[in-house]
């Protein structure tokens, strides 16, 4: 994600409602992009991942959806629950010969409402 | 489950002081990272390191050194800490695209 100012931006979903997080990136030579979900007092958590050649990847109750022409990620989260609540985080993934170099973005913030 | 350890939680430290944040992975992962995260900028990459004895520059290096004389251990330096460089430092480390982060270490220099 590319936000702009110190302010993470927030998202409040219902329970039960889907959630969409969106993200907005700038290397398009990133081989993979990735969500992580990072809750409170915790190190950041694999989600989900998408190849740069793909349009969409479906997990557990969660969909990436990546437009190439627009650079824009998405991660809907289907039937949020209060665990949900957390920041995610995009990052792009380049792969060099033997390393892997993730570049994140600043976060948004879900917040689910009992 | 892989596991990946940072030695302290919480430190405090005086400015000027050498600081030395420790990182031990179990999963015989190649590759190696530090970020800092601070709020409302993400996670920013200070170093990585994809093999023993190799270490390349992230976004933000300065100020910063690392050690990685181990496939298991990741060092972070802080040569003379500041106050700027208060922050949650995160370890990473990875054999492929998925990343696994300990819980972080909250310093703090006064």
């Amino acid at each position: 994600g590319e936000s702009v100012g110190l302010h993470l931006p927030t998202l409040s979903v219902q329970e039960g409602d889907n959630s969409i997080i969106n993200c907005a990136y700038s290397n398009s030579a990133s081989d993979y992009f990735i969500w992580y979900k990072q809750e409170s007092g915790k190190g950041p958590q694999f989600i989900i991942d998408i190849r740069s050649n793909m349009d969409k990847r479906q997990g557990q109750r969660v969909t990436v959806l990546l437009n190439k022409t627009v650079k824009h990620l998405s991660l809907q989260i289907a039937a949020t629950q209060p665990g949900d609540s957390a920041v995610y985080f995009c990052a792009g993934l380049l792969a060099g010969a033997g390393s892997y170099q993730l570049t994140f973005g600043k976060g948004t913030k879900l917040s689910v409402i009992p | 489950d892989v596991k990946v350890t940072q030695s302290s939680r919480y430190l405090v430290k005086r400015t000027g002081e050498k600081v030395f944040l420790e990182c031990v992975q179990d999963m015989d992962h190649e590759n190696m990272f530090w970020y800092r995260q601070d709020p409302g900028l993400g996670l920013r990459l200070i170093y990585f390191s994809y093999d023993v004895k190799m270490k390349e520059k992230g976004d933000i290096p300065e100020g910063y050194s690392v050690s990685r004389e181990k496939k298991e251990r990741f060092s972070l330096i802080l040569e003379s800490a500041s106050t700027n460089q208060t922050s949650m430092y995160l370890c990473a480390s990875s054999l492929t695209a998925e990343a696994f982060f300990g819980q972080g270490t909250r310093l703090t220099v006064v």
